[in-house]
């Protein structure tokens, strides 16, 4: 099974401040890499597909890359509602596996 | 409008089976892949099994492998997880997902599955 490590598993930023979260793949995952918000009480919201690629009414402060095996999600201005719970998702095969989550609070 | 509505939780006792449904609608349900994810109380996500648009094939996670069966009326637009031999780990809230990780993902609200004494 391919494993996920994603991290930090906290941050605390200041508004508009950059804020990067990486996951690393335990083996190639080619673009099947997925970034997700969740907010406490709602279902994960999807941020980005295909490793890079903003998904539809995501702000574009929002943004994926990949590196090899690692995967990034950046914010560039860190804004109040971006607050929340990220987790990477591997979508190479199954079975999906889920990084470990990112709580993400305001400094 | 893409809906995935679940139901069937509840509380049940360790040892005891339950079945999920998950009713879709606002797409051509027949021709996706669907997921069920969990997430158990304070933790993270936990993908669980998926089964193809044609019932082909089935995937499960190791920790749900031989106690949970995932299927689907296409004709019902319907998706279902059969949950059997539950243990008081299986306590999470149960989502359906279709499209997880592409363009047309979208998850359903969720059910909250409790397993106690």
């Amino acid at each position: 099974d391919i494993q996920m490590t994603q991290s930090p598993a906290s941050l605390s930023a200041s508004l508009e401040e950059i804020v990067t979260i990486t996951c690393q793949a335990s083996q190639d995952i080619g673009n099947w890499l997925a970034w997700y918000q969740q907010k406490p009480g709602k279902s994960p919201q999807l941020l980005i597909y295909g490793a890079t690629s903003l998904a539809d009414g995501v702000p574009s402060r929002f943004s994926g890359s990949r590196s090899g095996t690692q995967y990034s999600l950046k914010i560039s201005r860190l804004q109040v509602e971006d607050i929340g719970i990220y987790y990477c998702l591997q979508a190479y095969s199954a079975p999906l596996t889920f990084g470990s989550g990112t709580k993400l609070e305001i400094k | 409008e893409v809906q995935l509505v679940e139901s069937g939780g509840g509380l049940v006792k360790p040892g005891s089976s339950l079945k999920l449904s998950c009713v879709a609608s606002g797409f051509t349900f027949s021709s996706y892949g669907m997921h069920w994810i969990r997430q158990a109380p304070k933790k993270g996500l936990e993908w669980i099994a998926l089964i193809y648009y044609d019932s082909s094939n089935k995937y499960y996670a190791d920790s749900v492998k031989g106690r949970f069966t995932i299927s689907r009326d296409n004709s019902k637009n319907t998706l279902y997880l059969e949950m059997n031999s539950l243990r008081s780990e299986d306590t999470a809230m149960y989502y359906c997902a279709k499209g997880t990780g592409s363009a047309e993902d979208y998850w359903g609200q969720g059910v909250m599955v409790t397993v106690s004494s």
